[in-house]
């Protein structure tokens, strides 16, 4: 089957850098997203990865390695507003535009 | 620019009891999407719509049926609401999907908070 790891929780301080890690089980890969999401809103898409490699967009990077099964997204310069839930997901296998989530990350940004 | 809409944005419900949460986009998306989220659990798909009169079953839809009813509406229906279907729904939509199209970029809905007693 299908299946995404993240850790619970990520503690860091304020200005600070934090990687937030992905492992997957797939079969067939077709991408890795990410996901920011406040205090129970609404998802917003962050980053996607389709080969190895970092992509980068402002503060936030993201990294994958498909041999390794494995991704991070990295936060830069941290601030309190980047508090969240950090979610990857993955395509669907057969389907590629249908996710499925990680459980998520929750991102503590303490002073 | 409102995206995506979902209405209501809480409700309880008695078990037994049914209702639809209703869903529209304005951004002329092809793709529609209803996820439940519980603590812990992250996002889980229950119905996506790929397009207009075509829906398919995600990862968790029993206890519930869906309507595409137009390119901009996706409603989702709870016939006999139970205790376990207690969760925040969200619904989203992503890009017009081409064949092999992998990053897809999904468009979330506020979410509808769902208590059944």
């Amino acid at each position: 089957g299908q299946s995404l790891e993240q850790p619970s929780e990520v503690t860091a301080v304020e200005g600070a850098i934090v990687q937030i890690n992905c492992t997957y089980q797939t079969s067939g890969f077709y991408g890795l997203s990410w996901y920011q999401q406040h205090d129970g809103g609404a998802p917003t898409f962050l980053s996607y990865n389709g080969l190895d490699g970092l992509e980068e967009t402002g503060r936030f990077s993201s990294f994958l390695s498909r041999s390794d099964s494995y991704g991070y997204l990295l936060l830069q310069e941290l601030q309190m507003k980047d508090s969240a839930s950090y979610f990857c997901a993955l395509p669907i296998r057969g389907a590629t535009n249908k996710l499925i989530f990680g459980t998520g990350t929750l991102l503590a940004v303490q002073p | 620019n409102a995206g995506v809409t979902q209405t209501p944005k809480f409700q309880v419900l008695k078990t037994g009891q049914s209702m639809t949460l209703q869903c529209a986009q304005d951004m002329n998306h092809n793709s529609m999407y209803w996820y439940r989220q519980d603590p812990g659990m992250g996002l889980r798909l229950i119905y996506y719509s790929a397009s207009e009169g075509t829906t398919d079953k995600g990862e968790v839809p029993n206890g519930y049926n869906v309507s595409r009813l137009n390119k901009r509406e996706f409603s989702l229906r709870l016939e006999s609401a139970a205790p376990s279907q207690t969760s925040v729904y969200f619904c989203a939509s992503s890009e017009p999907h081409e064949p092999f199209a992998t990053n897809e970029k999904l468009f979330f809905g506020s979410g509808t908070q769902l208590s059944v007693l």
